[in-house]
């Protein structure tokens, strides 16, 4: 009964490979949304989409392509992999009911570029 | 642009201290405030949260009260105990619904 899900948790790869992480999430929320956070702890959002449309895209590098085949799943393609990309990947989802923006959180996936 | 101030950690207290993480916010309108826990080796969950001026956010013993005349939300808990360790991110959600973090505190309570 996970509400919002991601795979792989672990992902260890070789510079130059490309990868994907893949979210799920059976809330029924509209909007989902990718975070990343830093070897620091700090957390910055990536992109967000509401109805499988982009909504937030924040000046992330076009390595990487988020893609919503429905509103219940957003995954993240990353091409070409840095070392820098080495992080933690947050996914999550809000119903975005109007003056409330709870987001709900995955366990995350720790992504290792060597 | 919108921004979160928190304080900077780690926060290191014995069980059953008096908890205050303080956390101001710059923002635009009138943004939401949140506090999300991480606890080691997990994601993120809500804690609390306060969607309009004066409202009093609780939960598991801990409070936060939007303030905006001083454009603060401090994290309080009366007795902190050793499964409190973790960190704590402060958050609004400004117009467009993402939400901006603070740089986290971390929190270690010793028995």
């Amino acid at each position: 009964d996970t509400a919002v899900s991601q795979t792989p948790k672990y992902l260890v790869t070789q510079m130059g490979n490309d990868k994907s992480i893949k979210c799920e999430q059976n809330l029924g929320h509209d909007t989902m949304y990718w975070y990343k956070q830093d070897s620091k702890k700090f957390l910055k959002i990536m992109f967000s989409y509401n109805n499988k449309e982009l909504i937030i895209n924040e000046t992330v590098p076009n390595r990487f392509s988020p893609k919503s085949p429905d509103k219940a799943h957003l995954n993240l393609h990353i091409n070409s992999l840095e070392l820098g990309d080495s992080a933690v990947y947050f996914c999550a989802s809000s119903p975005r009911r109007a003056g409330s923006n709870e987001q709900f959180f995955g366990p995350g996936t720790r992504l290792t570029v060597l | 642009g919108n921004s979160v101030t928190q304080m900077e950690g780690p926060v290191t207290l014995s069980e059953e201290a008096f908890l205050t993480i303080n956390c101001t916010y710059t923002a635009t309108g009138y943004p939401s405030l949140f506090w999300y826990v991480q606890y080691p080796g997990e994601g993120l969950q809500l804690l609390l949260k306060a969607t309009k001026a004066d409202d009093k956010g609780s939960n598991k013993g801990f409070e936060a009260t939007y303030r905006k005349e001083t454009t603060s939300f401090h994290l309080e808990k009366g007795s902190v105990q050793v499964s409190d360790s973790a960190v704590y991110f402060c958050a609004l959600s400004d117009s467009t619904d993402k939400l901006i973090f603070g740089t986290g505190t971390r929190l270690q309570v010793f028995p």
